[in-house]
């Protein structure tokens, strides 16, 4: 059992570049969130998903974009990367509407942009 | 607007105890967690608080009161391996999970 796994952990880009980061979770669950958490700062929730097929903003979506094709998978995508994006990303997944407790995180993924 | 509030940082002593207070703000309310965050590693799961009241497990205590938009989570006979961060977060009525900046727990010995 996997649980949260997120690809690629590291990745450094030059400014304007694209790229595409990858949650996969294979426990059935039905929300699914990207997060981004700058030195010192708590966790910025930048777009979630609450079912496969459906997104939602959270508080800091712009330069971003999302999508949920499949329930397992949730991809988060910068195209026109900036240096304000340095940050370590993490995806978390929880079960559906009968929250019972835990939510479930990925390891991170470390991206900085120069 | 949605708001959580926690301390920046507080500091205990090994073997004592400690607790960690979270106010919020939100819509609507589906539950509150706790996590525990060490330097340059992922989140992990302390407790999940969804009714009034107190929730034990081992060392480590929360207590949610809905009504007052109140949270605490206690900590027992510290040791130095509880120095961390510990985040506070609540689910909205849109299943939005909002996090409060986080506490950072210095333990000295």
């Amino acid at each position: 059992n996997a649980g949260v796994t997120q690809t690629p952990k590291f990745r450094v880009l030059k400014t304007g570049q694209s790229m595409t980061l990858l949650c996969a979770q294979d426990m059935n669950h039905e929300y699914m969130y990207w997060y981004r958490q700058d030195p010192g700062m708590g966790l910025r929730l930048i777009h979630y998903s609450v079912g496969e097929g459906t997104t939602a903003k959270g508080e800091v979506p712009d330069g971003y974009n999302v999508s949920r094709l499949k329930k397992q998978n949730f991809l988060l995508g910068l195209e026109s990367a900036a240096p304000s994006q340095t940050s370590v990303y993490f995806c978390a997944s929880i079960q559906g509407q009968a929250v019972t407790g835990e939510l479930f995180f990925g390891e991170g993924s470390r991206l900085t942009v120069l | 607007g949605q708001n959580i509030d926690q301390p920046t940082e507080m500091t205990a002593t090994e073997g004592a105890i400690v607790q960690i207070n979270c106010t919020y703000q939100t819509s609507g309310f589906n539950g509150l967690f706790w996590y525990q965050q060490h330097a340059g590693e992922a989140p992990t799961f302390l407790s999940y608080n969804v009714l009034d009241g107190l929730e034990e497990k081992g060392r480590f205590s929360s207590f949610l009161s809905r009504s007052k938009g109140y949270s605490y989570l206690l900590l027992k006979e510290l040791q130095m391996k509880d120095s961390a961060s510990y985040l506070c977060a609540v689910m909205d009525s849109n299943y939005q999970l909002i996090w409060g900046a986080g506490t950072k727990l210095i333990i000295k010995p």
